[in-house]
C-alpha cells in the first residue's frame, strides 16, 4: 500500500528564517502531489499541486515545493516565515486513483 | 456559494449510540469523501463516491457506512459508535476523483464517552 511520511512532527521558528518541511512517498509509478494547510480553527486548504512539468512548484502565499521523483519526495519551503504561517501542513499523494493518501502532518509554529 | 458544508460541528455521543454526519457541497463537484482526522495520523480515508450512486470503501471503513444521496449530499453513518471513534470528522469534495484539488469542509468534532 502506498504510504506518506512527514518526518518533522513539530518544527518551531522564529519570524523570517526559512522553512523546509520533508515528505517522501513510497509509490513508484506516476503520482499526483499535494500539499495542504490547515490553520488553526480552520478546515484544510490547498497550498500547491503537482501533476507533471517542471519540478518545481509555485503555490499561494510564497511557498514552493520540489518534486525530485528520484528520491521520492517533494519537500515544502519557504524562504521567509510570518507568524502568520503558524498552522498544520500535510503532504498528500495520489498515484492516479480514487484515493488520496495523507502524511501524518507537521505542526509548524512560528515565533514572532 | 459556500463550498462545502457540514453538520453538526460538535457531536457527544455515548458508547452504542447511533448518529449521521451530514455533507452538501454546491459546487456540482462529481466526487464526495469522508476523512476521520487523528493526532500524528493525518487524515486517513473512510469512504469515498467517485460519482453519484456510486460509493467505496477508503482506508479505514469499519463501523462505518455511508450513502451518496444525490450529487450534493454525502452522509456518514455510525451505527454503533465506540470511543475509538472518537476523531474529527472532513468531507471533501472534488470535480474529478483525486486528479484534482479536494475542497473540505469545516469539520465535525465527535466524541464518544
Amino acid at each position: 500500500a502506498q504510504s506518506v511520511s512527514q518526518h518533522n512532527h513539530h518544527v518551531i521558528l522564529s519570524e523570517a528564517a526559512s522553512l523546509e518541511l520533508g515528505c517522501n512517498y513510497s509509490y513508484g509509478g506516476t503520482v499526483n502531489l499535494f500539499w495542504y494547510v490547515q490553520y488553526p480553527g480552520q478546515h484544510l486548504q490547498l497550498l500547491l499541486k503537482y501533476f507533471s512539468g517542471d519540478p518545481l512548484v509555485k503555490g499561494i502565499k510564497g511557498f514552493e515545493a520540489e518534486f525530485i521523483k528520484s528520491k521520492f519526495s517533494f519537500n515544502l519551503r519557504k524562504p521567509s516565515v510570518q507568524w502568520s504561517d503558524t498552522a498544520e501542513y500535510f503532504c498528500a499523494v495520489n498515484n492516479a486513483g480514487n484515493m488520496l493518501t495523507f502524511g501524518g502532518g507537521t505542526r509548524l509554529m512560528v515565533k514572532p | 456559494n459556500a463550498g462545502v458544508t457540514q453538520t453538526p460541528k460538535f457531536q457527544v455521543l455515548k458508547t452504542g449510540q447511533s448518529m449521521t454526519l451530514q455533507c452538501a457541497q454546491d459546487m456540482n463537484h462529481n466526487s464526495m469523501y469522508w476523512y476521520r482526522q487523528d493526532p500524528g495520523m493525518g487524515l486517513r480515508l473512510i469512504y469515498y463516491s467517485a460519482s453519484e450512486g456510486t460509493t467505496d470503501k477508503g482506508e479505514v471503513p469499519n463501523g462505518y457506512n455511508v450513502s451518496r444521496l444525490n450529487k450534493r449530499e454525502f452522509s456518514l453513518r455510525l451505527e454503533s459508535a465506540a470511543p475509538s471513534q472518537t476523531s474529527v470528522y472532513f468531507c471533501a469534495s472534488s470535480d474529478q476523483p483525486s486528479y484534482n484539488e479536494q475542497f473540505f469542509g469545516p469539520g465535525t468534532r465527535l466524541t464518544v464517552l
